[in-house]
């Protein structure tokens, strides 16, 4: 079974701030979301990727497969970035997405 | 406007009941998936449905049952054999496999058991 393991568990940082979590897996895998988890709960899927890199906005997303490496930056960070960031691996096994615990981001005005 | 809906968002119930969860989407995905979140840990899969009146176990589907009569929704009833039925709920859909496609996610629904 795939092992997800994400770092920094907790982030605070001042607004402007260039934001990197990492994310790192235990088996290869077809591809990786980063997720996005607002207080309240609902989640909202930020990127897929399977290699390279993916931008959005004021977010990038990089993975390197051989090294089971993914990291998630935002660049500018602002307070509304502020929420739980979830690293999530698909396939490497027979139980389908795996995740890791998340990163809980602060963004402080 | 598309997207996936689960009721209701809190969810109180007393220790010995069955309860189910909805979820509902309309777009017109193939595949749904429940999570249960606990805190301090990672999403873990509950049941998972690729079509129409098929479904496959998770990795923490004892005290679960689940039904896929329609595309739209896949209902989820926590029985009285959960021994820890306390957590957040989350539904999902997506085109396909779990190991192919996006996922979208529902709202959740935060069950308490007391």
């Amino acid at each position: 079974k795939n092992e997800v393991e994400q770092s920094p568990q907790n982030l605070t940082a001042q607004e402007g701030e260039f934001i990197t979590i990492n994310c790192s897996y235990s088996v290869g895998i077809s591809a990786l979301h980063w997720l996005q988890q607002h207080p309240g709960g609902g989640i909202v899927s930020l990127f897929m990727l399977s290699s390279g890199k993916k931008k959005h906005g004021r977010l990038i997303a990089t993975i390197n497969i051989q090294e089971k490496h993914s990291s998630l930056h935002i660049t500018a960070s602002h307070p509304r970035d502020s929420a739980v960031y979830i690293c999530a691996v698909i396939g490497g096994g027979a139980d389908g997405l795996t995740f890791g615990k998340g990163t809980h981001l602060i963004i402080q005005p | 406007d598309g997207g996936i809906t689960q009721s209701p968002k809190y969810l109180f119930r007393k220790e010995g009941q069955n309860v189910t969860l909805s979820c509902e989407q309309n777009l017109n995905h193939d595949a749904m998936y429940w999570y249960r979140q606990d805190p301090g840990q990672g999403l873990r899969l509950i049941y998972y449905s690729q079509i129409v009146n098929d479904f496959q176990k998770g990795d923490i589907a004892e005290g679960y049952s689940v039904s896929r009569e329609k595309k739209e929704s896949f209902p989820l009833t926590v029985t009285s054999a959960q021994k820890n039925p306390t957590a957040f709920y989350l539904c999902a859909s997506g085109g396909g496999s779990p190991i192919s496609y996006e996922q979208y996610f529902g709202p959740g629904t935060r069950l308490t058991v007391t």
